[in-house]
């Protein structure tokens, strides 16, 4: 069965910090990827995904994840992280044929100013 | 455009009762997910309803969970009876179809029902 392992649990920045969020998958085939966000009070949402192409992929609020097969991982970065960035970040897998996702456990992004 | 709706947003209940929780997809998409959000963990999928059946219940405790859909448009999902473990959030997410480019079509979803169960 397809699993997604997120090694970072929490995560603490100061504004303006580079981030980088671990995610790994354990599928060596055809892989569908997505990164969610829930911000505080709020429910989750899309933040970017991968089906093929660019392994670069650029979601919304300046955040992108490089899918690279040879390390099974589409790890998420941004380059300057503000204060409205905290938040639990999910990565996800999309498994079989229905539209069905398998989430990693989450991380919890805290960004001080 | 209206989100996916969901009630109650907090419930507290004692261990052995009973408990519903009622979902409202948006608008004209045909499929509903169920999730459970335990502390600490990601969302894992219960139930999927494309329209008012069955598509995925691989992973919903039959014993004591049960969900349905019957006019193929807000879905209700109950526990009976609670054990401590059923302590989550309860996510609802609708999408257009089960299927579409790239065999995905993306899931919305609700603010969730915080569950505790004493």
């Amino acid at each position: 069965a397809q699993s997604v392992s997120q090694h970072n649990h929490h995560v603490i920045l100061s504004e303006a910090a580079s981030l980088e969020l671990g995610c790994n998958y354990s599928y060596g085939g055809t892989v569908n990827l997505f990164w969610y966000v829930q911000y505080p009070g709020q429910h989750l949402q899309l933040l970017l995904k991968y089906f093929s192409g660019d392994p670069l992929v650029k979601g919304i609020k300046g955040f992108e994840a490089e899918f690279i097969k040879s390390k099974f991982s589409f790890n998420l970065r941004k380059p300057s992280v503000q204060w409205s960035d905290t938040a639990e970040y999910f990565c996800a897998v999309l498994s079989g044929g229905y539209n069905k996702l398998i989430f990693g456990a989450g991380t919890r992004l805290a960004v001080h100013p | 455009e209206a989100g996916v709706a969901q009630s109650p947003r907090y419930k507290i209940i004692e261990k052995r009762q009973s408990v519903a929780f009622w979902c409202n997809p948006i608008s004209g998409h045909a499929t509903l997910y169920w999730y459970q959000q335990i502390l600490g963990q990601g969302p894992k999928l219960l139930i999927q309803f494309q329209n008012n059946g069955v598509v995925d219940d691989s992973q919903l405790p039959k014993d004591r969970f049960s969900a349905e859909r019957l006019k193929g448009v807000d879905s209700t999902l109950k526990i009976q009876p609670a054990k401590l473990e059923d302590s989550a959030v309860y996510l609802c997410a609708s999408s257009l179809d089960h299927q579409g480019i790239a065999g995905y079509n993306e899931q919305f979803f609700g603010p969730g029902t915080r569950l505790t169960v004493l």
